[in-house]
């Protein structure tokens, strides 16, 4: 009953290889997240999609394209990785309302190192 | 734009100790607060939450007041344990449209026994 699901858990590759991460949601939410969070555990927006919509996208090389081919879905593709892509990338979903407050749920993390 | 100001960690504290991390914000508008927390090996979840001023949100012995007049959202527990280590990460919503959360950039604490 896992609400958000990411894969894989730990991905360790080498520089210039292409890899993908992938995400599922059980919430019903319409509204998903890719999040990167460093060493220090600084957390950054990378992007944001609300029923299929690409609705927030953060200054991010154009080596990292998302793509969600349903609302339950969001996946994260990495073209010719660096080293300092080494980080924990972090699902999470949310039901978008106005006005309201809701909060985000996250995923457990894909620990990326790029040897 | 929005910011999130957060005291930098770490906090290092006994068992039953009282906790406050501090936290400041800049915002337009009145936005929503939330306190989430990350422990170890995990992804974050929401601790609490106060979507209008003079709110207070509380959890598991945790609580936040919504304090507009100073723009804060400091976190405190009177007693921590040491299933409390973990890094606390302040952080605000803007009301409407689709919300782009900001996030401080956490506070790692640490209680010893």
């Amino acid at each position: 009953d896992t609400a958000v699901s990411q894969t894989p858990k730990y991905l360790v590759t080498q520089m210039g290889n292409d890899k993908s991460i992938k995400c599922e949601q059980n919430l019903g939410h319409d509204t998903m997240y890719w999040y990167k969070q460093d060493s220090k555990k600084f957390l950054k927006i990378m992007f944001s999609y609300n029923n299929k919509e690409l609705i927030i996208n953060e200054t991010v090389p154009n080596r990292f394209s998302p793509k969600s081919p349903d609302k339950a879905h969001l996946n994260l593709h990495i073209n010719s990785l660096e080293l300092g892509d080494s980080a924990v990338y972090f699902c999470a979903s949310s039901q978008s309302s106005q006005g309201g407050a809701y909060e985000q749920y996250f995923g457990p993390g894909t620990r990326l190192t790029v040897t | 734009g929005d910011s999130v100001t957060q005291m930098e960690g770490p906090v290092t504290l006994s068992e039953e100790a009282f906790l406050t991390i501090n936290c400041t914000y800049t915002a337009t508008g009145y936005p929503s607060l939330f306190w989430y927390v990350q422990y170890p090996g995990e992804g974050l979840q929401l601790l609490l939450k106060a979507t209008k001023a003079d709110d207070k949100g509380s959890n598991k012995g945790f609580e936040a007041t919504y304090r507009k007049e100073t723009t804060s959202f400091h976190l405190e527990k009177g007693s921590v344990q040491v299933s409390d280590s973990a890094v606390y990460f302040c952080a605000l919503a803007p009301r409407g449209g689709y919300q782009k959360v900001t996030f401080g950039i956490g506070t790692k604490l640490q209680v010893i026994p």
